[in-house]
């Protein structure tokens, strides 16, 4: 049973427009949420993290919002850019968890198109 | 700053040869080590961690085992490589207590 999933296994936007990956748990014991990029042939780069006691957090073009009640998060990037071109995972973990030990989905790979 | 080493890039081995893959993490103390694995398509897998010198948990069982000689070095190994241990390795650290995990370039591992 697969406890972090995303839906969405590719999404493809224009630039400059809103880009939307989501992801979904079924795990109740989850309240801290990360969103990892990762570009082919290297290791993930965290992006932002949310935790349990808010229900958004923005950086920069990056905003996170989490909604308890349906268990989904949601990623927000605007305006696209090509760069942003990558694998995007979330990932969940239980407060106290050490964040290395999170629960990660499948990936959904973004495609920013010029 | 920190960084972590993660070598070699990719690798091809044959059935049943042995597998060493190594991991070392620069200018942090103590910190917790761990390895993936990511599937074609899929999210990563985590196969081990470690707390510390020579403490080793292992997530899922498997052929491989892993070792933590010094504070700083991870170890992923394998006596006898099978086909199914093909795919991206990933080493990664976190601090105690940290909320976001550092990883390596990764490798590639070919089993032929």
């Amino acid at each position: 049973d697969q406890q972090v999933k995303q839906n969405s296994p590719s999404l493809s936007v224009q630039e400059g427009r809103i880009s939307i990956l989501n992801c979904d748990y079924t795990n109740s014991m989850f309240d801290y949420f990360l969103w990892y990029k990762k570009y082919p042939a290297e290791g993930p780069t965290f992006l932002i993290s949310i935790s349990s006691i808010k229900d958004k957090n923005e950086d920069g073009r990056f905003t996170v919002f989490l909604n308890k009640s349906a268990k989904h998060l949601s990623l927000h990037i605007v305006p696209s850019q090509p760069g942003d071109s990558a694998v995007y995972f979330c990932a969940a973990s239980e407060w106290g968890t050490n964040a290395g030990k999170s629960t990660f989905g499948d990936g959904t790979t973004l495609t920013v198109k010029p | 700053s920190q960084t972590i080493h993660q070598w070699p890039a990719t690798l091809v081995q044959p059935v049943g040869s042995p597998l060493s893959l190594e991991c070392t993490v620069e200018g942090t103390s103590n910190p917790n080590l761990y390895w993936y694995r990511q599937a074609a398509g899929r999210g990563l897998q985590l196969l081990f961690y470690s707390v510390g010198i020579g403490q080793i948990s292992s997530e899922v069982p498997q052929n491989l085992s892993a070792s933590r000689p010094q504070d700083r070095q991870f170890i992923l190994s394998s006596k006898k490589l099978l086909l199914s241990d093909s795919g991206f390795y990933l080493c990664a650290w976190t601090a105690k207590g940290g909320t976001e995990a550092f990883f390596g370039q990764g490798t590639r591992l070919t089993v032929v």
